[in-house]
């Protein structure tokens, strides 16, 4: 059980295009979700926390117009990437709390984005 | 602010090979401690925890304990497989209801038969 999906696991965009990226959890409500990024051999990066049906509270650096973030049902976050740049290029990795164990944040496997 | 240095790898050990990597921390009040581990194509999984100080968490023949005098979580296991493979995080949450994560840069563990 707890299993969080992402789609898709890569993506190559021209820049100046959007990106959707889609954070699922399939067997369980994610009450919140995060969103992180992760440069090579760079830590996880918090981006945003997003709750279901409110507005996400982003990490003080992070450009809400940039990275936007909608949680519009408990299985579902998504992170749309506008007007990508090459650096904008990375890794996201998704991650969900269910109300019943919120000490636990459940994974994605990550979307490698590539901007050209 | 908060804060995990974890050792550098990569790592490469032989297969019943001991291991150690080490985490420190630098964080107001008492955080929780975790080691997460991401298996090749897959999300970080959570291997073990400890809530505080003195906790020992384990989990798979992986042990770590929360030192509060060192601010350490140091992750061991006796003698490591082969599936043991993956990249390692060390990660805090503070209290106060905050279950915002922060992470060490990961240590890629390689095991050799």
């Amino acid at each position: 059980g707890a299993v969080v999906s992402q789609h898709p696991s890569w993506v190559i965009c021209k820049s100046g295009t959007s990106v959707k990226i889609e954070c699922r959890s399939l067997d369980f409500q994610a009450t919140t979700m995060f969103w992180y990024r992760q440069f090579p051999k760079q830590s996880l990066m918090l981006m945003a926390t997003s709750n279901e049906g409110s507005k996400a509270t982003y990490e003080q650096g992070v450009e809400k117009d940039k990275f936007l973030i909608n949680h519009a049902s408990l299985t579902l976050s998504t992170l749309t990437v506008t007007s990508a740049h090459p650096e904008d290029s990375s890794f996201y990795i998704c991650s969900a709390l269910t109300s019943g164990r919120k000490d636990e944040q459940f994974f994605g496997p990550g979307t490698r984005l590539t901007v050209l | 602010g908060n804060s995990v240095t974890q050792m550098e790898g990569p790592v490469t050990l032989s297969e019943e090979a001991f291991l150690t990597i080490n985490c420190t921390y630098t964080a107001t009040g008492y955080p929780s401690l975790f080691w997460y581990v991401q298996y090749p194509g897959e999300g970080l999984q959570l291997l073990l925890k400890a809530t505080k100080a003195d906790d020992k968490g384990s989990n798979k023949g992986f042990e770590a304990t929360y030192r509060k005098e060192t601010t350490s979580f140091h992750l061991e296991k006796g003698s490591v497989q082969v599936s043991d493979s993956a990249v390692y995080f060390c990660a805090l949450n503070g209290r106060g209801g905050s279950e915002k994560l922060v992470f060490g840069k990961g240590t890629k563990l390689t095991v050799n038969p």
